[in-house]
């Protein structure tokens, strides 16, 4: 299994709705990411959870909330968003060995999230 | 800081035909990683290939190669035999080794390939 399965979809949100997108591997991997990407450009990284230990903050808003409640699942709980923030949300996941670090990251299919 | 660049926002080619799509990067890090992914219209992004810092020899995975030059800071995607269904984004990016905190890929801007039958 190669997988990394991202819900819901899609998803249309008010700016005064609270949601969460989810994020689930079985690879056994000890790094998980969430990246934001808008339309024609390129992914950029929000957050990355190594051994489920929040490890890089990409100076995102504190309206983005992710949480990492095991070595398998990740979320991205999202409050008060802005119609800005609409974008393709990807997951993604990777092996990580201790003093390495060149792994490749596995992506899921995202979540197109729209904020009215 | 790291930086990658893709001088080619856009390229065509003819179905069956190879085709080279450009990135240079630049970074102090003496051990780093190059990926390139390719991302259909459905969102996902598929890894292709792989080239780190000291690896001697160029990468190749089924039809992709990448042209690794180490002095030019240069890790072009070559793909050979174009197929309709190469039609897509391709990311270069590059992995800055951070142990044990998961690390960071930098994405270049992005080269839209489309392939003529």
């Amino acid at each position: 299994d190669t997988e990394v399965t991202q819900t819901p979809k899609h998803l249309v949100m008010g700016m005064t709705n609270k949601k969460s997108l989810k994020c689930e591997q079985h690879m056994g991997h000890r790094a998980m990411y969430w990246y934001k990407q808008k339309a024609k450009k390129p992914p950029e990284l929000m957050f990355v959870y190594s051994y489920e230990k929040l490890s890089i903050n990409e100076s995102v808003p504190s309206r983005f909330s992710p949480e990492c409640p095991n070595s398998s699942l990740l979320n991205l709980h999202l409050h008060a968003l802005q119609p800005e923030d609409s974008a393709l949300y990807l997951c993604a996941s990777s092996q990580e060995v201790p003093g390495f670090g060149n792994e490749k990251l596995f992506f899921g299919s995202g979540t197109q999230l729209s904020v009215l | 800081a790291q930086k990658i660049t893709q001088t080619q926002p856009g390229m065509f080619v003819q179905e069956k035909e190879a085709v080279t799509l450009d990135c240079t990067y630049d970074t102090s890090d003496p051990s780093y990683g190059l990926f390139w992914y390719k991302q259909p219209s459905s969102g996902e992004m598929i890894f292709l290939i792989y080239q780190g810092s000291y690896d001697q020899q160029n990468a190749t995975e089924g039809r992709y190669s990448l042209n690794f030059q180490k002095a030019r800071k240069s890790a072009n995607l070559v793909i050979s035999a174009s197929q309709l269904g190469d039609s897509a984004m391709y990311f270069c990016a590059m992995r800055e080794t951070l142990y044990n905190q998961g690390g960071k890929l930098i994405f270049g801007q992005g080269t839209e390939l489309s392939v003529k039958p």
